[in-house]
């Protein structure tokens, strides 16, 4: 079993729709973390969470310590949006990072 | 201030040949870590690096590769003797105090012929 798992693994909406990325971990952490991987390749550091809710833009994303499960929504998502999603957790100590297998959104305009 | 630098960004090898992979992290940043992702897998930790020390090695395979991170210049990740299946994208990423929020670098992509 993973420690990190995610789902959707694949996601396809319409331009405009909410769009809702789950986490769930199964490890003690220091923090979580949600990625952005574009096509090409290149990584994004979205957020990084400890307690409760962060937004930037049309992201926001939310952590439930006791549930061990983390959240990422999308409002009026966009075809540029379009991406692989990753959450990764750091570890107690906080040096061991553990990610998901990433969850893939393609917004359809 | 420039982001995190990577080179080079493509890298061909024969099996047999060494690889190095160089990180130059954020002006600032002497936290650095090395990630692999295998095609169609997810990303993997590798190393946790500060100047001159390796914080956590764990991730990292304990025959051909090594890593370091010295006083001047950039963190060096080297695979010695390389196989198809080291064949992957090797990301590194920095950041400035520690496992908080980290800036990736573009990645290296290792083709092992």
């Amino acid at each position: 079993k993973n420690e990190v798992e995610q789902s959707p693994q694949n996601l396809t909406a319409q331009e405009g729709e909410f769009i809702t990325i789950n986490c769930s971990y199964s490890v003690g952490i220091s923090a979580l973390h949600w990625l952005q991987q574009h096509p090409g390749g290149g990584i994004v550091s979205l957020f990084m969470l400890s307690s409760g809710k962060k937004k930037h833009g049309r992201l926001i994303a939310t952590i439930n310590i006791q549930e061990k499960h983390s959240s990422l929504h999308i409002t009026a998502s966009h075809p540029r949006d379009s991406a692989v999603y990753i959450c990764a957790v750091a570890g107690g100590t906080g040096n061991q990072f553990y990610f998901g297998t990433g969850t893939s959104l393609t917004v359809i305009p | 201030n420039a982001g995190v630098m990577q080179n080079p960004r493509h890298l061909v090898r024969r099996r047999g040949q060494e690889a190095r992979l160089r990180c130059s992290p954020m002006k600032g940043h002497s936290h650095v870590y090395w990630y692999r992702q295998l095609p169609e897998e997810g990303l993997k930790f590798m190393v946790y690096l500060q100047k001159e020390n390796i914080i956590d090695e764990s991730g990292m395979p304990k025959e051909r590769f090594s890593a370091e991170f010295p006083k001047e210049g950039p963190s060096i990740l080297r695979i010695q003797q390389v196989v198809r299946g080291d064949s992957a994208a090797y990301f590194c990423a920095s950041s400035l105090t520690g496992p908080d929020t980290q800036y990736f670098g573009p990645g290296t992509r290792l083709t092992v012929l």
